[in-house]
């Protein structure tokens, strides 16, 4: 079967940095993707790790430990604009399936 | 100019009727996809096409059908709507090649009454 977990909500004050992590487990496992989702808007693409280890881009980072099945999303200097959903989603043969989102709210 | 469009935005419509929701996209991609965003369950994928003469279910199809018109035209139907389909819809794309990152529409909002 398929299960995917994530935090349903986190909080931080801007400047600081959050971690977002997601466990999954799919039928097969090709690699995982993040999606971000502002309030009313479409989501968009933000990574994908197809080995273990982390990828960097700017500000976000992504990590995917295989032999886990775990990953996780690392936003630093966070920002006003940074909040939003964000989704993992696990690469299961050619499609991917989506988690439930995790609601990120940065304070001032 | 949006590179993946949805028409309509916003739908409301009674239970019984028959509702197409469609998709364009001027990206070139081959596959194509319709996705439905209930709260608190995150995207689900109910139908995807990888070219033209591709049709696959996907995770949640019941109640529904696609039509792939062209490569750059998908459109979802709802032949007869019930109030559990009230939910945000996704039109998504992909190129063959880099398919890891799909490309959204900015979603349809439908309410069955």
């Amino acid at each position: 079967g398929q299960s995917l977990e994530q935090p349903s909500e986190v909080t931080a004050v801007e400047g600081a940095i959050v971690q977002i992590n997601c466990t999954y487990q799919t039928s097969g496992f090709y690699g995982l993707s993040w999606y971000q989702q502002h309030d009313g808007g479409a989501p968009t693409f933000l990574s994908y790790n197809a080995l273990d280890g982390l990828e960097e881009t700017g500000r976000f980072s992504s990590f995917l430990s295989r032999s886990d099945s775990y990953g996780y999303l690392l936003l630093q200097e966070l920002q006003m604009k940074d909040s939003a959903s964000y989704f993992c989603a696990p690469r299961d043969g050619q499609n991917f399936v989506f988690g439930p989102g995790t609601r990120l709210s940065v304070l001032p | 100019d949006a590179d993946v469009t949805q028409t309509p935005r916003n739908r409301i419509t009674k239970t019984g009727k028959r509702i197409m929701l469609e998709c364009s996209q001027t990206k070139g991609h081959d596959r194509m996809y319709w996705y439905r965003q209930d709260p608190g369950l995150g995207l689900r994928l109910i139908y995807y096409s990888f070219d033209v003469k591709d049709i696959n279910k996907g995770e949640i199809s019941d109640g529904y059908s696609v039509s792939r018109q062209a490569q750059a035209k998908f459109s979802l139907s709802l032949e007869s709507a019930i109030p559990n389909q009230t939910a945000l819809y996704f039109c998504a794309t992909s190129d063959t090649d880099s398919y890891n990152e799909q490309f959204f529409g900015p979603g349809t909002r439908l309410t069955v009454l």
